[in-house]
């Protein structure tokens, strides 16, 4: 079945630095990429949706200069966190969508200290 | 505005006792409701939609407009069910999806 690989899995980075969080279908194209964001024992939330070749669409209440969005090729979306604060620490999870159905990256645990 | 509540954070249930998980939604379009399941230390995965009206692992859920809930439902508990169990909503056309906040499931052997 269709595969979603997200890198890294976590990561630890110092508050005031940027990180990046690449997302890739692996055996087959998307044109739409999502990015959710999740608290503890909390939902998903909605955070963007990456089309290839075009700008992201950002949900209200998400800056979209602190989560910048690139979805350069039919395979990739990068999710970059800039100057990242400890508020900023979650779970950010990556979903591509494909026959009636959406597939799941593994999830990226970030943290900022 | 798109809306799916779990009422159950946390439900426990004896390993061969019927599991139901409550999910409602509020949605004024043509709903599509799914349900995702994530195992420990696995993925977000679909285990059924609406649409399909299939049976996975046991499982079934029921569209029920009138009441507007899809709750998921089994009739025998299995050890290999307990896992974090989300609701979450389409619409037809539209591939965002809105989830509900989860419900962890632990089967009690």
């Amino acid at each position: 079945g269709a595969v979603v690989s997200q890198h890294p899995s976590w990561v630890i980075c110092k508050s005031g630095t940027s990180v990046k969080i690449e997302c890739r279908s692996l055996d087959f194209q998307a044109t739409t990429m999502f990015w959710y964001r999740q608290f503890p024992k909390q939902s998903l939330m909605l955070m963007a949706t990456s089309n290839e070749g075009s700008k992201a669409t950002y949900e209200q209440g998400v800056e979209k200069d602190k989560f910048l969005i690139n979805h350069a090729s039919l395979t990739l979306s990068t999710l970059t966190v800039t100057s990242a604060h400890p508020e900023d620490s979650s779970f950010y999870i990556c979903s591509a969508p494909g026959a009636r159905r959406a597939f799941f990256g593994q999830g990226t645990r970030l943290t900022v200290v | 505005a798109q809306r799916v509540t779990q009422p159950e954070k946390l439900l426990s249930v004896f390993k061969g006792a019927p599991v139901e998980l409550k999910c409602n939604y509020s949605y004024s379009g043509s709903p599509e409701l799914f349900w995702y399941v994530q195992y420990s230390r696995q993925r977000l995965q679909l285990l059924l939609r609406h649409i399909s009206r299939e049976s996975i692992k046991g499982f079934t859920a029921d569209l029920n407009k009138g009441e507007t809930s899809f709750h998921l439902k089994k009739p025998f508990a299995q050890e290999e069910d307990s896992a974090m169990y989300y609701c979450a909503l389409g619409s037809f056309g539209n591939e965002k999806l809105t989830f509900g906040t989860g419900t962890r499931l632990t089967i009690i052997p």
